[in-house]
């Protein structure tokens, strides 16, 4: 079943203008993570927040996490071209490091 | 480095046959491996996971089988094909941080 609902589901935004995508999700967590899937590739992992943290960043990435509300939220800074993809938030419940995917948010990225 | 591959990459495949699909991780040792399906436009469902040689855990009833014969091999396998069954198919594998590392998938169609 999916734990994670992505919100929106589709997102068209101009190059250099930010994004932000939203992820919540149902039960206790061990960590969130967010995953990023170009059509019809594989998943690369993008970024990790465990649930005793509240911010997290890496280059145009920044993620947040608000375990009281079962969110969080993916911001991509300064968007390219190149960050037209699917994106998927994925929530570990610690057991044997299981990931629950969510539905997915596209975004495109126009020049 | 940590590489993982699968194949084969698509495969066309009559209602009925048998399946299988293989996937390799180079440059580790003992890692949790886990199968994917993804429905067309849809998020990821795990299928099975493994946490050790002969060690296999299924997540959903289904028409699917798992074996992991070495410890850097997973197969998924089918006797007889539904068309249900059709998707891509992502192999991924962790060791200890959480992250979870993905193959290039292998897109099935079954007609």
């Amino acid at each position: 079943s999916q734990q994670g609902e992505e919100d929106p589901q589709a997102l068209s935004i101009q190059e250099g203008e930010n994004a932000t995508m939203n992820c919540s999700y149902k039960t206790s967590i061990n960590n969130l993570q967010w995953y990023r899937q170009n059509s019809g590739r594989g998943l690369v992992h993008l970024i990790l927040i465990r649930s005793n943290e509240r911010e997290k960043h890496s280059g145009r990435l920044r993620v947040t996490l608000d375990t009281s509300k079962k969110s969080s939220s993916l911001l991509i800074t300064a968007s390219r071209a190149a960050d037209t993809a699917s994106y998927f938030c994925a929530t570990d419940t610690g057991t044997a490091s299981k990931l629950t995917f969510g539905t997915g948010t596209r975004l495109q990225v126009t020049l | 480095s940590q590489t993982i591959h699968q194949w084969p990459a698509t495969l066309v495949q009559p209602v009925g046959s048998p399946l299988s699909l293989e996937c390799t991780v180079e440059g580790t040792s003992n890692p949790n491996l886990y199968w994917y399906r993804q429905a067309a436009g849809r998020g990821l469902q795990l299928l099975f996971y493994s946490v050790g040689i002969g060690q296999i855990s299924s997540e959903v009833p289904q028409n699917l089988s798992a074996s992991r014969p070495q410890d850097r091999q997973f197969i998924l396998s089918s006797k007889k094909l539904l068309l249900s069954d059709s998707g891509f198919y992502l192999c991924a594998w962790t060791w200890d941080l959480g992250e979870q590392f993905f193959g290039p998938g292998t897109r099935l169609t079954v007609l």
